[in-house]
């Protein structure tokens, strides 16, 4: 079976501060990995996805995550937090079964201070 | 350009009332979920339509049904509802051409069941 584990439900930091939000992935398949951000009462927008063409995925708003197979990792970070990167981040990956369905992780939130 | 479009945005329900939500997405997808999200489990898959006139059932279906009226709707039923049942609905859809492609996320339903 595929999931993801969120390490931290709640991260803080300050402004202009680095971001990293981390993600380890179990897949007995090559997984292909998600990172999707959700702002207050929004729903959920992508910010990047590993599929394999290359291990630095570059997203948007400044996003990016690295995917190591050896660490079955596949953490999310920004080298300087804005105050409105606020919001929960998700970790998912996609079920080797087919059709496209997400396994999400547990969610981290994210507080940008001053 | 709508994307995926819920209604109702917000419910309160009373237990053993029932009540459908609406999900209509305008971007062509063949596929089409329902997840609910509650604090600190993510995102859990309900049902999920791989194609019009197919549905299958998710990790949480107890309680809920379905219908994929037609390629652009995928609704959900609550019969009885309980308040266990008390969530945030999110809809979303993708096309299974590539199996790297992503979900995008209806704005969300939140339903109160007291």
């Amino acid at each position: 079976a595929q999931s993801v584990t969120q390490l931290g439900s709640h991260v803080s930091v300050s402004e202009g501060a680095l971001v990293l939000l981390r993600c380890n992935y179990s897949s007995s398949v090559p997984p292909y990995l998600f990172w999707y951000v959700q702002y207050p009462n929004q729903g959920l927008q992508l910010l990047l996805k590993y599929t394999s063409a290359a291990t630095l995925v570059k997203g948007i708003n400044g996003f990016e995550a690295e995917f190591k197979k050896s660490e079955t990792s596949f953490h999310l970070t920004k080298p300087s937090a804005h105050m409105r990167d606020a919001a929960e981040y998700f970790c998912a990956v996609l079920h080797s079964g087919g059709y496209n369905k997400l396994i999400f992780g547990a969610g981290t939130r994210l507080a940008v201070h001053p | 350009n709508a994307g995926v479009t819920q209604t109702p945005k917000f419910q309160v329900l009373k237990t053993g009332q029932s009540m459908t939500l609406q999900c209509a997405q305008d971007m062509n997808h063949n596929s089409m979920y329902w997840y609910r999200q509650d604090p600190g489990m993510g995102l859990r898959l309900i049902y999920y339509s791989a194609s019009e006139g197919t549905t299958d059932k998710g990790e949480v279906p107890n309680g809920y049904n379905v219908s994929r009226l037609n390629k652009r709707e995928f609704s959900l039923r609550l019969e009885s509802a309980a308040p266990s049942q008390t969530s945030v609905y999110f809809c979303a859809s993708s096309s299974n051409r590539n199996r790297n492609t992503e979900a995008f996320f209806g704005q969300g339903t939140r339903l109160t069941v007291v």
